[in-house]
């Protein structure tokens, strides 16, 4: 089955610590995206990359840091300077077709930071 | 700045009758605009897109409309059942990547 695989579904963490969010996709995109989704906020974009080796920061950047080493694997690292990081993330991936981009999302991960 | 709006009131409709979501936008013209499912706890799915140039698009239950004149995009989904509870959001292309707005959440009563 093709699509994107994010890990894991919940996660813990104290205060102060870094941690690492994974998302891989297997549908052969080239751009791939990370969202926050806070209650009544909406999506929020946090970086993006269109191909592999580059990233661009989105919206909400600060307190963040991503790689793109693999077209298939986006990582997102939560720092200990993004000083409201509970949330649901989101990653997604885009095809392009005839100047349309669709997105396909991955299933989340909800991040509690204690 | 570019932006997509949702009416961020949940909206509650009858089983059977016809529910219509509405998008508006700001600031710039989006080439098509899209709309996507999210059920409480997933990530969103997309449903229909329509392009500027297209008065409306449907798909099974659902329609999608563009008026570029008044800068909006209605969803309609036609015979709702309760299985149709949930988010719905609508997105457009910026200049760099897609905006998306704050989703509208669709409760069906039995």
């Amino acid at each position: 089955d093709g699509g994107i695989t994010q890990s894991p579904k919940y996660l813990f963490r104290k205060e102060g610590q870094n941690v690492t969010l994974s998302c891989e996709q297997n549908l052969n995109h080239d751009a791939m995206y990370w969202y926050r989704q806070d209650p009544g906020q909406g999506l929020r974009l946090i970086y993006y990359s269109q191909i592999v080796n580059d990233f661009q920061k989105g919206d909400i950047a600060e307190g963040y840091s991503v790689s793109r080493e693999k077209k298939e694997s986006f990582p997102l690292t939560v720092t200990s300077a993004q000083k409201n990081p509970t949330a649901f993330y989101l990653c997604a991936s885009t095809v392009t077709s005839g100047g349309i981009n669709e997105q396909y999302f991955g299933p989340g991960t909800r991040l509690t930071v204690t | 700045s570019q932006k997509i709006e949702q009416n961020s009131e949940a909206l509650n409709i009858q089983e059977g009758k016809t529910a219509t979501l509405t998008c508006n936008y700001t600031n710039y013209s989006p080439a098509y605009l899209q709309w996507y499912r999210q059920d409480p706890g997933r990530g969103p799915v997309f449903l229909l897109l329509i392009r500027e140039n297209e008065k409306e698009k449907r798909k099974e239950r659902l329609k999608v409309t563009f008026d570029t004149t008044l800068k909006q995009s209605l969803f309609h989904i036609t015979a709702s059942q309760p299985a149709d509870s949930a988010t719905y959001l609508c997105a457009g292309r910026g200049d760099d990547k897609i905006i998306f707005g704050k989703g509208t959440r669709l409760h069906i009563l039995p």
